[in-house]
């Protein structure tokens, strides 16, 4: 059973700040998503990362896919209370479809 | 262009009853999926539709749910009799392609069971 641990679940942070949430697992994932979820609302897809090493940048998120594509990270630079929310990374083992998620990492912004 | 749309956004039912969720897809995914989420868990696969077959039902619980996709437009999910534990919120997606890339997620069916 491949699993994808997020970590942390909780992140609270002031205006300005750098954070970065990880996902790992011991298997390879042939892709991997990052997704944001507010509440009452279903998952947007942030970024698809494919290929070992890719970094992706979008304004101020930053998504790293490991070489051995088994983990990635989301960096966001000078955090600002509308990155409030929840923060989910998935991946996709065997390119047919079915997202294995992580937990979650809840993000909490204050100004 | 309109994205995935689910119905109804909140259900109450008592244990034993049936209830059926419906998803459209955003019109020409061939792709749809069924997640749910219970509290406390992270979101898992229930099942994938390619048009109108069903390509991997791995994640169904058991045989009180039952999913279909008429003419491989929109899809239902329907639970009887409900349990306790089918409590969570039940998310559809739909995809131009197989390989998990552009999902979109419609916003969610709450099933409450008591």
């Amino acid at each position: 059973t491949q699993l994808l641990e997020q970590s942390p679940q909780f992140l609270s942070i002031q205006e300005g700040e750098n954070l970065t949430v990880y996902c790992n697992s011991s298997s390879v994932f042939s892709s991997l998503q990052w997704y944001r979820q507010e509440p009452g609302e279903g998952p947007v897809l942030l970024v698809t990362v494919v290929t070992g090493g890719e970094v992706k940048k979008l304004k101020r998120l930053t998504f790293q896919f490991g070489d051995a594509r088994k983990d990635s990270s989301l960096h966001i630079t000078a955090a600002q209370t509308g990155d409030t929310g929840l923060y989910l990374c998935a991946g996709d083992y065997n390119q047919g479809g079915k997202l294995i998620f992580g937990q979650g990492t809840e993000l909490s912004v204050k100004p | 262009e309109a994205g995935v749309t689910q119905f109804p956004s909140h259900s109450v039912i008592e244990k034993g009853q049936t209830v059926t969720l419906r998803c459209d897809p955003i019109s020409g995914h061939d792709n749809l999926y069924w997640y749910r989420r219970v509290m406390g868990k992270e979101i898992k696969f229930l099942l994938h539709f390619v048009k109108e077959s069903k390509q991997d039902e791995s994640g169904m619980p058991n045989n009180r749910f039952l999913a279909e996709r008429t003419g491989g437009t929109y899809s239902t999910l329907k639970v009887q009799p409900a349990e306790l534990e089918d409590s969570g919120v039940y998310f559809c997606a739909s995809s131009p392609t197989p390989r998990g890339y552009g999902y979109t997620f419609g916003s969610g069916t709450r099933l409450t069971v008591v």
